[in-house]
């Protein structure tokens, strides 16, 4: 069975630090990764994505993620949070023509 | 990407009413999606929606529960039907790029029923 787990339900870290929401997947094949983020009464908008190449991928906001097969994980990161950041971040997985969504965390910046 | 755009953004409705949700994309796409999403929780896929074909639905979801139309390359409805508190949710609609390998979604509907 496909599966997408992001073990933190949140993450509070303060306005400038470094950030990670971490991810894993449990899934046949070679999975394509994605990352997005949904902020409040907002629909669902693309980070990143891995699919080949290099393990560090960057993205939109000065987000990227590292790609670990063998440990199967695909965290999120940042170098320097900002409070703007505070949003609902989702790991997914596509893979045999469909997308796994994991569970969702919320990240808190504050200030 | 591709700009998608939803109507309604939210609505109130009675039970045992059904509701029809538009999702507009602003070029043409083969696949478009269906997801359900309650406040704060992941998405669950309802149906998998391609023009010229029958919707194809997830476990769980059935076709005379949430109808479906693809009349075209840019545009598609869902319908909630004969719904009760428990269809409370955000339907989003999303598409998938021309390699079908990142999906792009609209805003969602806020649906609550009472």
């Amino acid at each position: 069975a496909q599966s997408v787990a992001q073990p933190e339900d949140q993450v509070n870290v303060a306005e400038g630090n470094p950030l990670t929401v971490k991810c894993t997947y449990s899934v046949s094949g070679n999975p394509y990764l994605f990352w997005y983020v949904q902020y409040p009464n907002r629909g669902l908008q693309f980070l990143l994505k891995y699919i080949t190449g290099d393990n560090l991928v960057k993205g939109s906001y000065g987000f990227e993620a590292e790609f670990n097969k063998s440990q199967t994980s695909f965290h999120l990161k940042k170098p320097s949070a900002l409070v703007s950041d505070s949003a609902l971040y989702f790991c997914a997985v596509y893979n045999f023509n469909k997308f796994y969504f994991g569970s969702g965390t919320k990240l808190n910046v504050k200030p | 990407s591709a700009v998608i755009s939803q109507k309604p953004s939210r609505d109130i409705c009675q039970r045992g009413t059904s509701l029809t949700i538009q999702c507009q994309v602003d070029s043409q796409v083969t696949m478009m999606f269906w997801y359900r999403q309650q406040p704060g929780q992941s998405l669950t896929l309802i149906a998998t929606a391609n023009q010229g074909s029958e919707a194809t639905y997830e476990s769980g979801f059935v076709i005379d529960k949430f109808p479906i139309s693809r009349p075209n390359l840019t545009f598609s409805t869902l319908t909630v039907s004969n719904m009760s508190p428990e269809d409370s949710s955000i339907y989003l609609c999303s598409v998938a790029d021309r390699y079908q390998e990142t999906q792009y979604f609209g805003p969602g509907t806020r649906l609550l029923v009472l």
